[in-house]
């Protein structure tokens, strides 16, 4: 079954804990992309790779980090430096020359409580 | 700034009547834009883009570069039209897309 996988669906967090949101991808795509939803709002990107061992920070970068040290995954951890990190964080995967042709994974819904 | 504006949060249709999504963006540049949708306990997914000048599942777009829109519309909407679509647009081949905060389309029996 070939797509963008999250894991976990759902994931809870003490508030001060950093934690970290699975992005694997077997569709051999250059590019992956974080973004995150909140209510009543569109998708906020988050970071995006291009390449293996290459990202770039979008437009919410503070208080996140991620690394691409393999073509296939993208993890994302939030840290604790993030002031409201409840939300649902999708993923997405492009080709790298068609860069606006996003596959989107699931999604992972995170509560800091 | 760059920005997208989808000014209806939702949207009721009966089935069979027209219609328009609307979205209107602001960039200094010159953007592609898209329509993504998102059914039912489905993923985000792209429906279409301006450059394709194709229609999807009966919906096309045009791009008025005068009034900066690219609004959605379908003449006859269906039941298995109702879903979540969001307006979004990026600079040619860049990888950061804008994306607006979505309008909820209902379609009635």
């Amino acid at each position: 079954d070939g797509g963008i996988t999250q894991s976990p669906k759902y994931l809870f967090r003490k508030e001060g804990q950093n934690v970290t949101l699975s992005c694997e991808q077997n569709l051999n795509h250059d590019a992956m992309y974080w973004y995150r939803q909140d209510p009543g709002q569109g998708l906020r990107l988050i970071y995006y790779s291009q390449i293996v061992n290459d990202f770039q920070k979008g437009d919410i970068a503070e208080g996140y980090s991620v690394s691409r040290e393999k073509k296939e995954s993208f993890p994302l951890t939030v840290t604790s430096a993030q002031k409201n990190p409840t939300a649902f964080y999708l993923c997405a995967s492009s080709p790298a020359r068609e860069p606006n042709e996003q596959y989107f994974g699931p999604g992972t819904r995170l509560t800091v409580t | 700034a760059q920005r997208v504006t989808q000014p209806e949060k939702l949207l009721s249709v009966f089935k069979g009547a027209p219609v328009e999504l609307k979205c209107n963006y602001s960039y200094s540049g010159s953007p592609e834009l898209f329509w993504y949708v998102q059914y039912s306990r489905q993923r985000l997914q792209l429906l279409l883009r301006h450059i394709s000048r194709e229609s999807i599942k009966g919906f096309t777009a045009d791009l008025n570069k005068g009034e900066t829109s690219f609004h959605l519309k379908k003449p006859f909407a269906q039941e298995e039209d109702s879903a979540m679509y969001y307006c979004a647009l990026a600079n040619t081949g860049g990888f950061k897309t804008i994306f607006g905060a979505g309008t909820r389309l209902f379609v009635k029996a």
